[in-house]
């Protein structure tokens, strides 16, 4: 079983419409969770950061965070063309005692939004 | 500008012919990784640093060697390289484990003939 799960798209919506991305995640001891947002060639670039339950609202974005289900979400309102890219994932891993907190990335959603 | 800046963006080379690609930051950050993203596969940790002289393998870490004599400084050796280790590469940098997130550089393409 993969760490971090995302499906890998593509997802397709219209300019104007609602993005909906979904990350799932395997261990119970992770605290911090961000997307990423990736133009092709290009490195990823942070959009939100969510570390407690519930909705975090940043302009377009809303990042939504259930521990008990392990589920992460990106929303995106009044979707655009320059919003089509890659979305990554990431949860930090939990290392228990002593270690290191890494960040596990899920390999990501393509978005495309069309006109 | 905070940044985190890679060398050389892009590389083509032959198997065998050792190469550096070098990472700095200027954010004076404690957390340095490397990470190669390849087609479906995501992005994977190579080998990650803690702080000076502090380093530990990620997990995909066989061909690579990596160092941290400076704060600012992460460099990436592939003494050997091989086809297999063709790949988008990314350094980033963070000022804690995991709670804050990483910066990223822009990359270096390597390509191993």
């Amino acid at each position: 079983q993969k760490e971090v799960e995302q499906n890998s798209g593509p997802l397709s919506v219209p300019e104007g419409a609602i993005a909906s991305l979904n990350c799932t995640y395997s261990d119970r001891g992770s605290q911090s969770f961000f997307w990423y947002r990736q133009y092709s060639g290009k490195s990823p670039e942070l959009i939100m950061s969510i570390y407690s339950n519930g909705d975090k609202e940043d302009g377009r974005f809303t990042a939504q965070l259930n521990k008990a289900s392990q589920y992460v979400s990106l929303l995106i309102r009044d979707s655009q063309p320059s919003d089509s890219a890659t979305y990554l994932c990431a949860v930090n891993q939990w290392p228990g005692t002593g270690g290191y907190n890494k960040l596990i990335f899920g390999a990501g959603t393509r978005l495309a939004v069309h006109p | 500008e905070a940044q985190v800046t890679q060398n050389p963006r892009y590389l083509i080379t032959v198997t065998g012919k050792k190469l550096t690609v070098t990472c700095s930051q200027n954010m004076n950050h404690e957390y340095m990784s490397w990470y190669r993203q390849d087609p479906g596969l995501g992005l994977r940790q190579i080998y990650y640093s803690m702080n000076v002289e502090v380093t530990d393998k990620g997990d995909v870490p066989e061909g690579y060697k990596v160092s941290r004599k400076e704060k600012r400084n992460f460099p990436l050796i592939l003494e050997s390289p091989s086809p297999n280790q063709t790949s988008l590469y990314f350094c980033a940098s963070s000022s804690g484990q995991g709670y804050q997130p990483q910066h990223f550089g822009d990359g270096t393409r390597l390509s191993i003939l």
